[in-house]
């Protein structure tokens, strides 16, 4: 079971550039999530989608677009990259509506800088 | 706003030691509280999760302690190893709401052997 599936795991760009992120999860997830990663800051949500269709804007949204393209795949896009977004990205999905389905499952991460 | 503030950032203790790491909330509609863990270049795991209708839940040498009247939740690590070593990230959410998890910002533990 793959799980949460994110790529690339790496990725170095310059200021202005732009590039999406992919995620896909194969658990038949209802809700997915993008979090990024800075020290000291912990986990921040960027964006989530509640189930296929629908997306919202979580806490720093700021410079990034999402895409819910279907029930597996949300993918995160930056369109002009700044040297603030280097970070490392997370993204996540969980069941939604059914009692105990708050567990959140997490992809390995990728991690971004922009120079 | 912080919503979910923990404590400490860092965190060194001896093998066989006790680690606790403890959490504050604000929003007194949060109704579900899990601990995550992280190692070096990985996401984030579920550890263990507690709701608020009870005050304690023991998984292992893992335990949540939980204060309503207080609004505080903690995490203790009894006969830490130095396999412990990782960030431990505390959270809350309302079930059934904004689906949304709140972090706080995390602790990194360190056993020493």
């Amino acid at each position: 079971n793959a799980g949460v599936t994110q790529t690339p795991k790496f990725q170095v760009l310059k200021t202005g550039q732009s590039m999406t992120l992919q995620c896909a999860q194969d658990m038949n997830h209802n809700s997915m999530y993008w979090y990024r990663q800075d020290p000291g800051m912990g986990l921040r949500l960027i964006y989530y989608s509640a189930s296929e269709g629908t997306t919202d804007k979580g806490e720093v949204p700021n410079g990034y677009n999402v895409s819910r393209l279907n029930k597996r795949e949300f993918s995160l896009r930056l369109e002009s990259a700044a040297p603030s977004q280097t970070s490392v990205y997370f993204c996540a999905s969980k069941k939604s509506g059914t009692l105990g389905g708050e567990k959140l499952f997490f992809g390995s991460g990728t991690q971004l800088s922009v120079l | 706003q912080q919503q979910v503030k923990q404590s400490p950032q860092s965190l060194i203790v001896q093998k066989g030691g006790i680690s606790i790491i403890n959490c504050a909330y604000e929003n007194t509609a949060f109704d579900y509280f899990p601990w995550y863990q992280q190692f070096p270049g990985k996401g984030p795991a579920l550890l263990i999760a507690i709701r608020p209708d009870v005050s304690e839940k023991k998984e292992g040498r893992f335990t949540i302690s939980f204060n309503k009247s207080a609004k505080q939740f903690s995490l203790h690590i009894m006969d830490s190893q130095p396999g412990d070593s990782a960030t431990y990230f505390c959270a809350a959410s309302i079930q059934g709401g904004s689906e949304k998890l709140v972090f706080g910002k995390g602790t990194k533990l360190t056993v020493n052997p």
